[in-house]
């Protein structure tokens, strides 16, 4: 066990819907990262939050939207859903936005968009 | 751009054979390496990591070799075990971009008992 929990684990919806996946980090972590992982891609990064701030952006689409909260959970907004949208969606966690080293993997929420 | 470059995409090893797992990376300024385990239905889990200034680093079964002037650094998973069955996933970071990891697209591996 990481100490990353991600609700909801399976969410099934349709298209042109919003969703919001929840992640509370490891206790005393301040960054916050969210990854999509596809089967034609990987594991892509999408954006990260330390300590209330966003640090870090990659591949994150504008239908997408993210925050860190001051108790330091973080949810990730996807709306417009699409089929393509279909993924797990992974939140890591680390102590420091620095280049300490380890992130902490969540289980992963897994989406699909029928 | 995919920065980060891994091969093979799967691989099937016998029980007690040497399993390899190569990355190839472009931005110089990635300093630190970590490979990460996934099993199904699980998030993935830090295997082992280096950092670019030593050429091995041997944890158990599990040794990195880095290779800074060709960009290169690979997985060495010695006596492979059903048990190392899983989805591996080089990485790479850069220090002064935050902490986030550019990861390799995976290698399946599967080691036949």
């Amino acid at each position: 066990d990481s100490g990353v929990t991600q609700t909801p684990k399976h969410l099934i919806t349709a298209t042109g819907q919003r969703v919001t996946l929840r992640c509370s980090p490891r206790s005393g972590d301040l960054s916050v990262y969210w990854y999509q992982q596809s089967l034609d891609q990987g594991l892509q990064f999408l954006i990260q939050y330390y300590n209330g701030e966003e640090r870090a952006k990659g591949n994150i689409l504008e239908r997408f939207s993210a925050q860190q909260f001051p108790d330091l959970h973080s949810e990730l907004n996807l709306s417009s859903l699409e089929l393509g949208d279909s993924a797990l969606y992974f939140c890591a966690s680390s102590f420091s936005g620095q280049n300490t080293g380890e992130l902490f993997f969540g289980e992963g929420s897994r989406l699909t968009v029928l | 751009q995919q920065q980060v470059k891994q091969s093979p995409q799967s691989l099937i090893v016998q029980k007690g054979g040497i399993s390899i797992i190569n990355c190839a990376y472009e931005n110089t300024a990635f300093d630190y390496f970590p490979w990460y385990q996934q099993f199904p239905g699980k998030g993935p889990a830090l295997l082992i990591a280096i950092r670019p200034d030593v050429s091995e680093k041997k944890e158990g079964r599990f040794t990195i070799s880095f290779n800074k002037s060709a960009k290169q650094f690979s997985l060495h998973i010695m006596d492979s075990q059903p048990g190392d069955s899983a989805t591996y996933f080089c990485a790479a970071s850069n220090g002064n971009a935050g902490n986030m990891l550019t990861f390799g697209g995976g290698t399946r591996l599967m080691v036949k008992p």
